[in-house]
């Protein structure tokens, strides 16, 4: 079984400050990691993903996650925050061979001016 | 850019009414999910579906909804009849063969009210 934990529902950052979403995952087998963003009144994107190899990622807008398998943790950070990134950011886990996703509780950037 | 399509994008029906939402996945994907997000229970997976059969629709109440896949490029979610607590964003997601290497692309969902 799989399961994703998304500590803090709500964070604020400045806008410049660093911005650091935290998501520990409990799985069972090797896992796939995931970080989505859903911006309002739209569908989840993919911002990036771990799957093998290299376990820091880089993904869309800044963004980057690192896997640390001894922390079973898949954190998010950008250096600087932008008024755009004000959304609500879910990390999902997934296993390796298989379809199914289970996503976290979502935590909700707000990006004060 | 490959996209999952929803209609409608938004529905307001009388509770007792059926309502159909529709979803066209992307071409070539063989995996879609159906999810639910509201602000109490956040993203729910209602069901998902593998080269049209359904795999799993644990997380659907049986006795007023039902999924269907009629062909490749359509998949349905059918409330009848509908309830107020049925209000909610859905959405619906495709994936290829393999999905969670690849992820899940989502569509824009459909607001569904209930009144």
């Amino acid at each position: 079984a799989q399961s994703v934990t998304q500590l803090g529902s709500h964070v604020s950052v400045s806008e410049g400050a660093l911005v650091l979403l935290r998501c520990n995952y409990s799985s069972s087998v090797p896992p796939y990691l995931f970080w989505y963003v859903q911006y309002p009144n739209q569908g989840l994107q993919l911002l990036l993903k771990y799957t093998t190899g290299a376990t820091l990622v880089k993904g869309i807008n800044g963004f980057e996650a690192e896997f640390k398998k001894s922390e079973t943790s898949f954190h998010l950070t950008k250096p600087s925050a932008h008024m755009s990134d004000a959304a609500e950011y879910f990390c999902a886990v997934g296993p390796q061979g298989g379809n199914k996703l289970v996503f976290g509780a979502g935590t909700i950037l707000r990006v004060k001016s | 850019d490959a996209r999952v399509t929803q209609t409608p994008r938004d529905k307001v029906t009388e509770m007792g009414q059926e309502v159909t939402m529709r979803c066209q996945p992307i071409l070539g994907h063989n995996t879609v999910f159906w999810y639910r997000q509201t602000m109490m229970q956040g993203l729910e997976l209602l069901a998902y579906f593998r080269n049209r059969a359904p795999l799993d629709d644990s997380g659907m109440p049986k006795d007023r909804f039902s999924a269907e896949m009629p062909d490749a490029t359509l998949a349905t979610l059918k409330i009848q009849p509908s309830e107020p607590r049925d209000s909610a964003v859905y959405f619906c997601a495709s994936a290829p063969t393999g999905g969670s290497v690849y992820g899940y692309t989502f569509g824009s969902g459909t607001r569904l009210t209930v009144v």
